[in-house]
């Protein structure tokens, strides 16, 4: 089956510290994997995605590279501001049609001056 | 080209009463998603639909949930007889052709809440 798995919250980072948060993830065949964000009291924006292994995405600092071998997509930034702080939900598209979107449980990210 | 959009932002109903939360997907899209969040949760998947037909509805509730995206008009979730339990965020999502694997494009959301 399909499923994403995503590193359990919350963290807290002092601004300027380097960001990881791990997100691994089953599939049938190669999906698509995504990162959206969620600041307080909004809907979930897309911040990166990657279609294919070895692929990165990137976007505002933050990159995280479809590892295959891994089955992984981990999402990285070197220096954190505090504008980042919000939730962090690692999502998965499965390659055949009729196949909703997956969502990881998402990561809650503070980020302290 | 305008969003996904959701309405009503926020809902009160009281226990007992019909709640329904409209979504208008983007120009093109015909794919439709609807998930939950409840407080301090992830998301939770709840039904996909495509114009005219339920394709997943695995995450629905088997009681009082239903949802509907007809040839015309907005996908409406609807719940009956709503209980405290059903206060969360109920989020749209729609994307075009799945074939390409394109990502969702989400709602800002409707807030419901159950008094």
């Amino acid at each position: 089956g399909n499923s994403v798995t995503q590193m359990e919250g919350p963290v807290t980072l002092s601004e300027e510290a380097f960001l990881t948060i791990n997100c691994t993830y089953t599939a049938t065949g190669y999906p698509s994997l995504f990162w959206y964000v969620q600041y307080p009291g909004e809907g979930l924006q897309l911040l990166l995605k990657a279609t294919k292994a070895d692929d990165k995405g990137s976007n505002k600092g933050f990159e995280a590279t479809y590892r295959k071998e891994t089955t992984s997509f981990h999402l990285e930034k070197g220096s954190v501001q505090v504008s980042d702080s919000a939730v962090y939900f690692c999502a998965l598209s499965p390659i055949h049609t009729g196949n909703q979107f997956y969502f990881g449980t998402g990561t809650s990210l503070t980020v302290i001056p | 080209n305008a969003g996904v959009m959701q309405n009503p932002r926020h809902l009160v109903r009281r226990r007992g009463q019909e709640a329904r939360l409209r979504c208008s997907p983007m120009k093109g899209h015909s794919h439709v998603y609807w998930y939950r969040q409840l407080p301090e949760e992830g998301l939770k998947f709840m039904v996909y639909l495509q114009k005219e037909n339920i394709i997943d509805e695995s995450g629905m509730p088997k009681e009082r949930f239903s949802a509907e995206f007809p040839k015309e008009g907005p996908s409406i979730l609807r719940i009956q007889q709503v209980v405290r339990g059903d206060s969360a965020a109920y989020f749209c999502a729609s994307s075009p052709d799945r074939a390409k694997n394109t990502e969702a494009f989400f709602g800002q959301g409707t807030r419901l809440t159950v008094v």
